[in-house]
């Protein structure tokens, strides 16, 4: 959605390089930030999370970083992995909707 | 526990005429919301619902009614396709609005032809 921009659209890496996505909103209501992988012809699902009281989360090789101030966050995988290769949206949670980056496809390149 | 179940998973319909996408869920949740998905633009916001008998639209409302008469089920109807509403649509829904994550069905493929 117009609320939230993401880049890049497209993302090629070499296994076990790390790969990083960022997302931009405007609304600096907006407190709850998920991502969401989606593989071919799948629903999206969710990777995680993050909250505005919170500046970074970790999940094994999955991060996020949310800097309020800016209004940016960022999506980190380390040593990506064939099976990384997906669809990844971002999202800003807002009042009773979600609105949607319009997407990274990531590839990993065995 | 089945999450969110839609169908069809796949329809083809001429334009101008209609038909009803279902979602249905079994977590209780009173947030329930249809996206629909094309290339390049990500997941836009049709319609959603805060509870039963309360729905509002989203960014792309128009050609698409909603209603929901029941916790568990949040149907989409298209009144008079056209080719523009081409796409893939996903319901889902969530504990709390833009405030949890949001669990989707598996999707419908729709192509009006």
């Amino acid at each position: 959605g117009e609320n939230v921009e993401q880049h890049p659209s497209t993302l090629s890496v070499q296994e076990g390089d790390s790969a990083v996505i960022k997302c931009t909103y405007s609304d600096s209501a907006s407190n709850y930030f998920p991502w969401y992988k989606q593989e071919l012809g799948k629903r999206p699902q969710l990777i995680i999370d993050i909250r505005s009281n919170v500046g970074e989360k970790k999940d094994q090789r999955i991060a996020v970083t949310l800097n309020k101030t800016a209004k940016h966050f960022s999506l980190h995988i380390t040593e990506t992995q064939p099976e990384d290769s997906a669809v990844y949206f971002c999202a800003e949670g807002t009042g009773n909707q979600f609105y949607f980056g319009t997407g990274t496809s990531l590839t990993v390149i065995p | 526990n089945a999450g969110v179940t839609q169908t069809p998973k796949f329809q083809v319909l001429k334009t101008g005429q209609s038909m009803t996408l279902q979602c249905a869920q079994d977590m209780n949740h009173e947030y329930m919301s249809w996206y629909r998905q094309d290339p390049g633009m990500g997941l836009r916001l049709i319609h959603y619902s805060v509870g039963a008998g309360i729905t509002d639209q989203g960014e792309v409302p128009n050609g698409y009614n909603v209603s929901r008469s029941t916790t568990e089920d949040f149907p989409l109807r298209l009144l008079s396709a056209a080719p523009s509403q081409t796409s893939v649509y996903f319901c889902a829904s969530s504990y709390l609005p833009g405030n949890t994550e949001a669990f989707f069905g598996q999707g419908t493929r729709l192509t009006v032809v």
